[in-house]
């Protein structure tokens, strides 16, 4: 199975800093990668799909790019609202796997 | 609006069966694929099942493979996850969530887990 790997598995940034989550497919997985963002005590909710393709209503500060096994979400300028635990999931094939989540703080 | 509501969730000893729905509303259900996906307390996301728009292509999670069975029933927007020799390590919020979808140049292309449930909570203890 493609495992996915996420980094770091936490950070803490002050409000204004532009913010870099890494997600690694162990194959290729082309394009078939979505972000989600899940706030505390909250359902998870869709950010990006297919590496780069922003959700309806998702602000555009969110971006992502990549394809292959190396994807990125970039958070341009922190607000305090996007402290969240952010998921990368593949789902390209049989195997719907998630990252194992990236904890945003707010420093 | 799109809504997507699961039940079934309780207390379940190790080696029971319990059986999850979730009823689906707002949008053409028979169009789309579905999903669960579950959450162990204070653990990340964990995907465990897929199942297409027709019900005629399944896939799980090793993790679930041989005990629990997803299906649907398309005349009554409905999907389901019949839970099998439970663990103690099934212990989680379990959700429910559509495969979103969209076209492009005539070509219909995934575009993950657009809508959830507020998820049915399983504890699996003796």
């Amino acid at each position: 199975d493609i495992q996915m790997t996420q980094s770091p598995s936490s950070l803490s940034a002050s409000v204004g800093d532009r913010v870099t989550i890494t997600c690694r497919a162990s194959q290729d997985i082309s394009n078939y990668l979505a972000w989600y963002q899940q706030k505390p005590g909250k359902v998870p909710k869709l950010l990006i799909y297919v590496a780069s393709t922003l959700q309806s209503g998702v602000p555009s500060r969110f971006s992502g790019s990549g394809s292959g096994t190396d994807f990125t979400l970039t958070i341009s300028s922190l607000q305090p609202e996007d402290v969240a635990t952010y998921y990368c999931q593949k789902y390209n094939s049989a195997s719907r796997t998630f990252g194992q989540g990236t904890k945003v703080e707010i420093k | 609006e799109v809504q997507l509501v699961e039940s079934g969730g309780g207390l379940a000893q190790p080696g029971g069966s319990l059986r999850l729905s979730c009823a689906a509303s707002g949008f053409l259900f028979s169009s789309y694929e579905m999903n669960w996906v579950r959450q162990a307390p204070g653990k990340g996301l964990e995907w465990i099942s897929y199942i297409s728009s027709s019900g005629t292509t399944i896939y799980y999670a090793d993790s679930v493979k041989g005990r629990f069975t997803i299906s649907r029933d398309n005349a009554k927007n409905s999907l389901y996850l019949q839970m099998n020799s439970l663990r103690a390590g099934d212990t989680a919020l379990y959700y429910c969530a559509r495969g979103g979808a969209y076209y492009h140049s005539g070509t219909y292309y995934r575009s993950g887990l657009d809508y959830w449930g507020q998820g049915t909570l399983v504890t699996v203890s003796s």
